[in-house]
């Protein structure tokens, strides 16, 4: 499909463990953005990818959760020794930023994580 | 800093109904985006428009329609002779100019549209 993919689509694991989430963007954006959305925060930012560019981490909620993006294409969300509070829904994004603002982030369907 | 709020937790309607989704926003910046968001039971977060902080025309697609206006920071969503199809989460969301652009989202409105 032409969308944003993300997998799993579900994922259930137990406390302390580590897991990894995957984001396949739109072909040609170049900007990319994960968030989480949770029962008590809403949505909210986590990072944000451009091109080349030094990522935007300044929503990471601790030094747990990190990202990567690899050939400017998909990415990897990671969060290591998972606690019951990061049970949430978590979302990707892409764009194309072609440098005037504002451009339309197009959701990924989001993997639903619990940690038990 | 920046804000989207949505007061309206969730809103009940019969089919065929007109409804108005409220959402105020906050911000510093002169130029900035406001956005909506369809959320059906699926999940998977469906854009439904954009609007820049320069063009304050209202906004008319079939049965939706927005009113933005700067002189009171709102950019509300009406959806006129609603469906059952329209039940769903609801989300404005403000983005600045430059930079990440990231998303700020209001707390959503969950709409039910009865039969």
């Amino acid at each position: 499909g032409a969308g944003v993919s993300q997998s799993p689509s579900n994922k259930v694991t137990e406390k302390g463990k580590d897991v990894e989430l995957r984001c396949d963007p739109i072909s040609g954006h170049t900007a990319l953005y994960w968030y989480r959305q949770s029962l008590g925060q809403g949505l909210e930012f986590l990072i944000y990818f451009q091109g080349n560019s030094a990522p935007d981490k300044s929503g990471l909620p601790s030094d747990r959760f990190s990202a990567e993006r690899t050939g400017g294409s998909v990415s990897t969300l990671t969060i290591q020794r998972t606690q019951q509070e990061d049970s949430a829904v978590y979302l990707c994004a892409s764009t194309i930023l072609g440098g005037g603002g504002g451009d339309t982030q197009y959701f990924g369907p989001g993997t639903r994580l619990t940690v038990l | 800093a920046q804000k989207v709020t949505q007061a309206q937790t969730e809103i009940s309607v019969v089919e065929k109904e007109d409804v108005t989704l409220d959402c105020v926003y906050e911000t510093r910046d002169t130029t900035y985006y406001l956005f909506w968001y369809k959320q059906p039971p699926s999940g998977e977060l469906v854009f439904l428009i954009r609007r820049n902080s320069f063009d304050e025309q209202n906004e008319i697609s079939g049965r939706y329609s927005w009113n933005f206006q700067k002189s009171t920071s709102s950019f509300n969503f009406t959806i006129t002779a609603s469906q059952v199809v329209d039940s769903a989460v609801y989300f404005c969301a403000l983005s600045e100019y430059g930079g990440a652009q990231k998303l700020v989202f209001g707390q959503g409105t969950r709409l039910t549209i009865n039969p």
